[in-house]
């Protein structure tokens, strides 16, 4: 089936660095959305993205559609302590009977002050 | 608006006995999926149900069911419970037809099985 997978598994900056996490899939993504989920926290939803090669801002967030729509990115800048959490790409389906999420693997963000 | 509901917050079971889990979705919502949360085998598609119907199922055993309720509410339940059950359960309501504004999640349910 299909795999999404994301890279890093885990990534430590000092706060004002930049971070970046890639999403990529064994097949073409339907549509993609990003999650955040706190520690302890459940997934908060960020943005959805439709069309090949978009690109999104929101704030010190950028995310991007691959033109192949196989693979995303989410970019932040400056991060602060308050981006800390896992940032999940999800391939969403929707139409017919098939509305769903595939995860991918997550990214853990860790920020040191 | 209020937003999802899941209820309980944590359940401690017993392997072999049967659980229930509650969701109730945002007003107007008619989706709800679920999912399962481990920290070997990540965020995992349960099923989704619309309208009272079960539109699509996961790759889970037919020991964890579902149902919708014509307010929209959803349960599931796991019966004959496994050590492996153990995870956060979240469901996640949306309008069902697509939107660009995704899903919005519960809390969750914390299920412990001892």
């Amino acid at each position: 089936g299909q795999q999404v997978m994301q890279i890093p598994q885990y990534q430590h900056v000092q706060e004002g660095e930049d971070f970046t996490t890639y999403c990529n899939s064994s097949t073409t993504l339907s549509n993609i959305q990003w999650y955040k989920q706190r520690p302890g926290g459940h997934p908060v939803f960020l943005i959805q993205l439709v069309k090949s090669g978009e690109v999104k801002k929101q704030k010190r967030l950028t995310f991007q559609f691959g033109e192949a729509k196989k693979n995303s990115s989410l970019h932040i800048t400056a991060t602060q302590t308050t981006d800390v959490g896992t940032y999940f790409c999800a391939d969403s389906f929707y139409g017919g009977a098939t509305n769903k999420l595939i995860f991918g693997t997550g990214t853990l963000l860790a920020v040191q002050p | 608006k209020a937003g999802v509901t899941q209820t309980p917050r944590y359940l401690i079971k017993t392997r072999g006995q049967q659980v229930t889990l509650s969701c109730s979705p945002i007003s107007g919502h008619r989706s709800v999926s679920w999912y399962q949360q481990t920290p070997g085998q990540g965020l995992q598609f349960l099923f989704e149900y619309f309208s009272e119907t079960q539109r699509n199922k996961g790759n889970f055993p037919g020991r964890f069911s579902g149902r919708q309720f014509s307010n929209s509410r959803s349960e599931m339940n796991v019966s004959t419970l496994e050590l492996g059950d153990s995870a956060l359960y979240l469901c996640a309501s949306g309008t069902g037809v697509g939107s660009i504004y995704g899903y919005t999640f519960g809390s969750g349910t914390r299920l412990t099985v001892v």
